[in-house]
């Protein structure tokens, strides 16, 4: 059974230009969530999706970012016109649905963006 | 809100001594905890978690954490270090609806052979 597959694992970009990350969570799992880990720091929640729907986008930042997870295919992270500080590590996580009162999620590879 | 606090951002221990690594949460409900480690270059994989039940978790690799409600704590120790333990540990608590993961700072664990 594969693992969260993310890719790609690392991605460059300059400043304007646009990131698309993809995740495909565990087979499975319905659930999806996106984290981000800057230089030296823990990692920092930005969402959370079920099938077509965002479930909690406390941690995006207002602008330029957006998540999806469609019916079909993958999540996508979509960063618009990114700059140096949107360099980071970011990690997909999947969950399945589970009758316990917290989802355990299982974490990609993550991928690497590193904007010039 | 929740948070955690791991205390010691690099620890060194000596291949075969105990492995000590810190972390204090604050939670306004009774907490669930998980231990994750992160090798270079890779994701995070689960170590071990405490939901409730007995207080002294056992995890993979010979870890284990102990849960101290008075302390607010849940250190991770293992009582003789391997090199191929050196990696980044980060100890995190989960929200109320059970979706959304808080992490503390991460410890770099290194061995010395």
């Amino acid at each position: 059974n594969a693992g969260v597959m993310q890719n790609p694992r690392h991605l460059v970009r300059r400043r304007g230009q646009e990131a698309r990350l993809r995740c495909s969570p565990m087979k499975g799992h319905s659930h999806v969530y996106w984290y981000r880990q800057l230089p030296e720091e823990g990692l920092k929640f930005m969402v959370y999706l079920q099938k077509e729907n965002i479930i909690d986008e406390s941690g995006m930042p207002k602008e330029r970012f957006s998540a999806e997870f469609p019916k079909e295919g993958p999540s996508i992270l979509r960063i618009q016109q990114v700059v140096r500080g949107d360099s980071a590590a970011y990690f997909c996580a999947s969950s399945p649905t589970s009758g316990f009162s917290y989802n355990e999620q299982f974490f990609g590879p993550g991928t690497r963006l590193t904007v010039l | 809100a929740q948070s955690v606090t791991q205390l010691g951002s690099h620890v060194s221990v000596s291949e075969g001594a105990l492995v000590l690594l810190r972390c204090n949460y604050s939670s306004s409900v009774p907490p669930y905890l998980f231990w994750y480690v992160q090798y270079p270059n890779q994701g995070l994989q689960l170590l071990l978690k405490y939901t409730t039940g007995a207080t002294l978790v056992k995890g993979i690799n010979g870890f284990e954490a102990e849960f101290k409600k008075s302390e607010t704590s849940f250190h991770l120790t293992k009582p003789s270090a391997h090199m191929s333990d050196a990696a980044e540990y980060f100890c995190a608590v989960i929200n109320n609806a059970g979706n959304m993961l808080t992490f503390g700072g991460g410890t770099r664990l290194m061995v010395k052979p």
